[in-house]
């Protein structure tokens, strides 16, 4: 069976400072991997997803990027982060574009 | 562009009785799937139910089944026999059945909190 791991599940970060979010998929080959953010009382907001390796497609301007180094790994990114970057960060995958499965979630706070 | 739109930020429903939650979509196209999911304090979502527009019947997952009605685009989430475990937030989504760029995405409803009360 599939599963999808994400981590840390929180963490805490000053502005201005580096981003690294994990997300990595087990059991499937070639999946569609996506990054949402959350923002507290909000529903989703679709930042990348990506259909294949080196392949990542943008749906929000903003300062941070993501990577697909790897098949099943999906990377978020920032270089410098901003107080409005707080939020719930969720990974999900597909296969063949149907229902999407997410991950457990990180959540981040940006002081 | 696809819209999803749930008019229940919060709806209550007592333990052992049957709620239903709303959600309405906007689109010119005649096939795509739409799903429920489910958000509890964990903040992992879950999906409940999905319904592919072809076809007419309604999906039902145990105690979870929709009223899907694509004239009205209307796909509402019945809950029966609630439980204390199904206070969560929900969330409604589309995704269009032609896959190719972004156009699988999913394209999600702000959601609504269900409170059960024991």
């Amino acid at each position: 069976s599939q599963t999808i791991h994400q981590w840390p599940a929180t963490l805490v970060q000053p502005v201005g400072s580096p981003l690294s979010l994990e997300c990595t998929v087990e059991g499937t080959s070639n999946p569609n991997l996506y990054w949402y953010r959350q923002a507290a009382g909000r529903g989703l907001q679709l930042l990348f997803y990506s259909v294949g390796i080196g392949q990542i497609s943008s749906e929000v301007p903003q300062n941070l990027s993501a990577s697909r180094p790897q098949d099943r790994q999906f990377i978020l990114s920032s270089k410098k982060l901003l107080l409005s970057d707080s939020g719930f960060y969720l990974c999900a995958w597909s296969f063949t574009g149907n229902e999407q499965f997410f991950g457990p979630g990180t959540r981040l706070t940006v002081l | 562009a696809q819209t999803v739109t749930q008019s229940q930020p919060e709806m209550s429903v007592q333990e052992a009785e049957t709620v239903t939650l709303s959600c309405t979509y906007d689109t010119s196209e005649s096939d795509y799937y739409l799903f429920w999911y489910k958000q509890p304090p964990s903040r992992q979502m879950i999906l409940v139910i999905r319904q592919e527009a072809y076809k007419q019947q309604n999906a039902t997952e145990n105690r979870f089944s929709v009223n899907f009605q694509k004239a009205a685009k209307s796909f509402s989430l019945k809950i029966s026999d609630s439980q204390l475990g199904d206070a969560a937030m929900y969330f409604c989504a589309y995704r269009s059945l032609y896959y190719g760029g972004s156009q699988g995405n999913l394209i999600f409803g702000k959601g609504t909190k269900l409170s059960v009360k024991p």
